[in-house]
């Protein structure tokens, strides 16, 4: 799986946008951007994936550039509860090598009032 | 009506002793999974396991082994514990290559 670089922390204001970039810049054609979060003392949570469009679901949005070397997570109204470590994962989807994850160290948002 | 459920949440133990570490998940997923969590918060993955094939992260020890009874079911058995066992346990579960949904975690310690 390719490797990844996030900031290892950011702060956010309480109903602002949180906006997490990540980059993939020796990201292959057919890996996709996944993106968990880990809530303190929680097992990680999926939140997002997408290969080359950008993706919208009841949690987030993710906007993947157009030479996919970067991609950016964007909670649009970060509240408390979004405190976490957010974790940005780019591997193939297919069941090769076991479908393992690979963590790096993820960024860990703060989200104040 | 919990997903993916680990027994028990904590578990406090000797050095030397055998213990498991329970994981069931009631999604109808195909592959489960254990991923070690230390100290410093990095997520490793352990082993990967669907009804076909086992795949070994190569730097789990062989004290370590999986278990599956069944496709609900993964359980984690560890032999003669090391003071650098002691960690938080997860197990996850997905359907094929799908995302991946984790258990609550298991803190393990061992004195």
């Amino acid at each position: 799986d390719a490797k990844t670089t996030q900031p290892p922390s950011m702060d956010c204001a309480e109903g602002r946008a949180a906006n997490l970039p990540c980059n993939h810049s020796t990201i292959s054609g057919n890996e996709y951007v996944y993106w968990y979060r880990q809530i303190h003392s929680q097992g990680p949570q999926y939140i997002i994936h997408g290969l080359k469009n950008n993706e919208t679901n009841e949690m987030a949005s993710l906007i993947i550039t157009e030479d996919r070397k970067s991609s950016t997570l964007i909670l649009p109204h970060a509240t408390l509860r979004d405190t976490a470590v957010y974790y940005c994962i780019v591997r193939v989807n297919n069941n090769n090598a076991g479908n393992m994850l690979t963590f790096g160290g993820g960024t860990r948002l703060m989200v104040k009032p | 009506d919990t997903a993916v459920s680990q027994t028990p949440k904590y578990l406090v133990t000797q050095m030397g002793n055998d213990k498991s570490i329970k994981c069931e998940q009631n999604l109808g997923h195909d592959t489960m999974y254990w991923y070690k969590q230390d100290s410093k918060k990095f997520l490793k993955i352990m082993f990967s396991y669907n009804n076909k094939e086992l795949i070994i992260n190569e730097t789990v020890p062989n004290r370590f082994s999986p278990k599956s009874p069944d496709k609900a079911h993964l359980n984690l058995h560890i032999n003669s514990l090391e003071l650098g066992d002691s960690a938080v346990y997860f197990c996850a579960s997905s359907e094929r290559y799908n995302e991946q949904f984790f258990g609550p975690g298991t803190r393990l310690t061992v004195l």
